[in-house]
């Protein structure tokens, strides 16, 4: 089957720190990886994406790579803002287009 | 602002009652997927509509049922409430099937409140 585990949170980071959120995945065929983010009160939103093994996917500083080998796709940031606090979810969409959500890493920044 | 439009965004009523949450997708989007969110069991998929066609069905109770338009508006039916259903829930939706990387895009949610 499909099924995304991610790491438990709430992370609490300083101002500039490095962040890793940890994400691997169990799927039949070559699935999409996503993260999605979720700021209070909103809904989620496209973080980044990667669509085949070794893909890196990229935005606002975040990064994260497709590893096929290790059913990976971990998210990272190389200095986090106090914006950056919300709510990072890991998925995976199957070649039927079904999304599979992790549980959410609620992520806090102190300045 | 995804495009994807959700009411009501807040709503509370009694167990054993029945309520209907009520998604427009983004304009052209063929796809629409409900999710509940609970604190203590996350993003859960509940269900997904093409074209007005059931495509693929998840943990949606058999109390809960769905369907979608065919001006592609969808509708969320919830009935015989109980207070574990209090929950977020969200549409989402998007343009394509088949292929990969297909993004899809949330709307804000409807907060279900069971008293």
């Amino acid at each position: 089957g499909n099924s995304v585990t991610q790491m438990e949170g709430p992370v609490t980071l300083s101002e500039e720190a490095f962040l890793t959120i940890n994400c691997t995945y169990t799927a039949t065929g070559y699935p999409s990886l996503f993260w999605y983010v979720q700021y209070p009160g909103e809904g989620l939103q496209l973080l980044l994406k990667a669509t085949k093994a070794d893909d890196k996917g990229s935005n606002k500083g975040f990064e994260a790579t497709y590893r096929k080998e290790t059913t990976s796709f971990h998210l990272e940031k190389g200095s986090v803002q106090v914006s950056d606090s919300a709510v990072y979810f890991c998925a995976l969409e199957n070649t039927g287009n079904q999304f599979y959500f992790g549980t959410g890493t609620s992520l806090t920044v102190i300045p | 602002d995804s495009g994807v439009t959700q009411t009501p965004k807040h709503l509370i009523t009694a167990t054993g009652q029945r309520v209907t949450l009520r998604c427009s997708p983004r304009s052209g989007d063929l796809s629409v997927y409900w999710y509940q969110q609970s604190l203590d069991q996350g993003l859960q998929f509940l269900i997904q509509y093409y074209n007005g066609e059931e495509r693929a069905k998840g943990n949606i109770l058999e109390r809960f049922s769905a369907q979608q338009f065919p001006d592609l508006h969808s509708e969320l039916n919830l009935s015989s409430l109980e207070l574990g259903d209090s929950a977020l829930y969200f549409c989402a939706s998007s343009s394509r099937t088949g292929g990969s990387g297909n993004t899809i895009y949330f709307g804000e949610g409807s907060w279900l409140t069971v008293v």
